[in-house]
């Protein structure tokens, strides 16, 4: 079982919609959530990170945190053709420990 | 601007020689690690150092693989020996408030 499992798309989503990004983790240790955003051929970007269970608003973008089932998931409302990456999921067990990521969901905002 | 720079952005080896990635953090961090990620995978673990110190290792860190922080600042990635499966974009990454910040990355070909 991979510790940080996300479905790899593609995932399209016409422009304006909401995209519903969905992440689980096998470690239920972990503390210290994240979602990066990766254009094609760029660096990771972190965009939203998330502690605790809830939600987490920033801007239009909204993070999930689940702890008892394990689950994270990220929110884009009012997708826009330039949110068209692979969104990557991590999970850490907090303080500066090392980050575990997913293989990414590859977004497509469709115009 | 990152406040990661790393050198080269893009480097083509023949398989069987050395080479060596360097990444210079813009100010002072204590913990600088280093990942590898290959097409549609998420970034892997390599290593990480606390100032100067190599505090842990992944096992895919194989006895090919160096990597040095001799003052503390910045650091350095070598790889001996070069095979195709090295081929990977090759992050460097600080802890900030929130997350990682990741440097662009060098993106290695071996031929």
């Amino acid at each position: 079982q991979k510790e940080v499992e996300q479905n790899s798309g593609p995932l399209s989503v016409p422009e304006g919609a909401i995209a519903s990004l969905n992440c689980t983790y096998s470690d239920r240790g972990s503390q210290s959530f994240f979602w990066y955003r990766q254009y094609s051929g760029k660096s990771p970007e972190l965009i939203m990170s998330i502690y605790s269970n809830g939600d987490k608003e920033d801007g239009r973008f909204t993070a999930q945190l689940n702890k008892a089932s394990q689950y994270v998931s990220l929110l884009i409302r009012d997708s826009q053709p330039s949110d068209s990456a692979t969104y990557l999921c991590a999970v850490s067990s907090g303080g500066y420990q090392k980050v575990t990521f997913g293989i990414g969901t590859k977004l497509q905002v469709i115009p | 601007d990152t406040g990661v720079s790393q050198d080269p952005r893009h480097k083509i080896t023949k398989r069987g020689q050395n080479v060596t990635f360097r990444c210079d953090p813009i100010s002072e961090h204590n913990r600088l690690y280093w990942y590898r990620q290959t097409l549609g995978q998420g970034p892997e673990f390599l290593t990480y150092f606390q100032n100067e110190a190599q505090l842990e290792k992944s096992r895919l860190l194989s006895d090919r693989f160096s990597a040095e922080r001799p003052k503390g600042s910045f650091s350095t990635l070598e790889i001996q020996r070069t095979e195709q499966g090295d081929s990977a974009m090759y992050l460097c990454a600080l802890t900030g408030a929130q997350g990682y910040t990741f440097g662009s990355g060098t993106r290695l070909t071996v031929v």
